[in-house]
């Protein structure tokens, strides 16, 4: 088992629609989540961070984390053309100290 | 303020010869990775370091090695290429604490293994 999977993509959605991204981690310990934004050809770039329970909002993203069923999940409203990329989880903190792990990323594409 | 830098952003290696990815961050962060991205495979990390002085193994460490010079450096040591090292390379650092304690990372090593 993977520490960190994110659903199956490509995900592909009309402009102006609500994406949704998921992601599960194994290790329990796991304190820190991050999501990060990767266009074809460039390096990965922090979208959100989530530390607590809850949902955090920046923007037209909004990341939520439940510990308890050990789900991380990004929402992107008002999808624009330059969402376009793939968006990768990460988790940290959990029982190898300062280890951080990435799922496999998931693409996602709007198109006009 | 450069942050993550990697060398060499391009390399073609023939097989069995032997090469070292230098990364170095100027943010005086306490851990650095090494991670290697293929096709539909995300980042899987090959090593990593948490502090200065400290090396672990990540999910894909066979064939190679690693050394935290010092706080600042980390370099990835190909010791005998195969082809199924082909691959993108990205090294990144992140501090220590409970929050703001996100990865950056260099601008990555396209490697091509023949």
């Amino acid at each position: 088992q993977k520490e960190v999977e994110q659903n199956s993509g490509p995900l592909s959605v009309p402009e102006g629609a609500i994406a949704s991204l998921n992601c599960t981690y194994s290790d329990r310990g796991s304190q820190s989540f991050f999501w990060y934004r990767q266009y074809s050809g460039k390096s990965p770039e922090l979208i959100m961070s989530i530390y607590s329970n809850g949902d955090k909002e920046d923007g037209r993203f909004t990341a939520q984390l439940n510990k308890a069923s050990q789900y991380v999940s990004l929402l992107i409203r008002e999808s624009q053309p330059s969402d376009s990329a793939t968006y990768l989880c990460a988790a940290a903190g959990g029982t190898s100290y300062g280890k951080l792990t990435f799922g496999q990323g998931t693409i996602l594409t709007v198109h006009p | 303020n450069a942050g993550v830098t990697q060398t060499p952003k391009f390399q073609v290696l023939k097989t069995g010869q032997s090469m070292t990815l230098q990364c170095a961050q100027d943010m005086n962060h306490n851990s650095m990775y090494w991670y290697r991205q293929d096709p539909g495979m995300g980042l899987r990390l090959i090593y990593y370091s948490a502090s200065e002085g400290t090396t672990d193994k990540g999910e894909v460490p066979n064939g190679y090695n690693v050394s935290r010079l010092n706080k600042r450096e980390f370099s990835l040591r190909l010791e005998s290429a195969a082809p199924s090292q082909t691959s993108v390379y990205f090294c990144a650092s992140r501090g220590s604490g409970r929050k703001n304690t996100e990865a950056f990372f260099g601008q990555g090593t396209r490697l091509t293994v023949v």
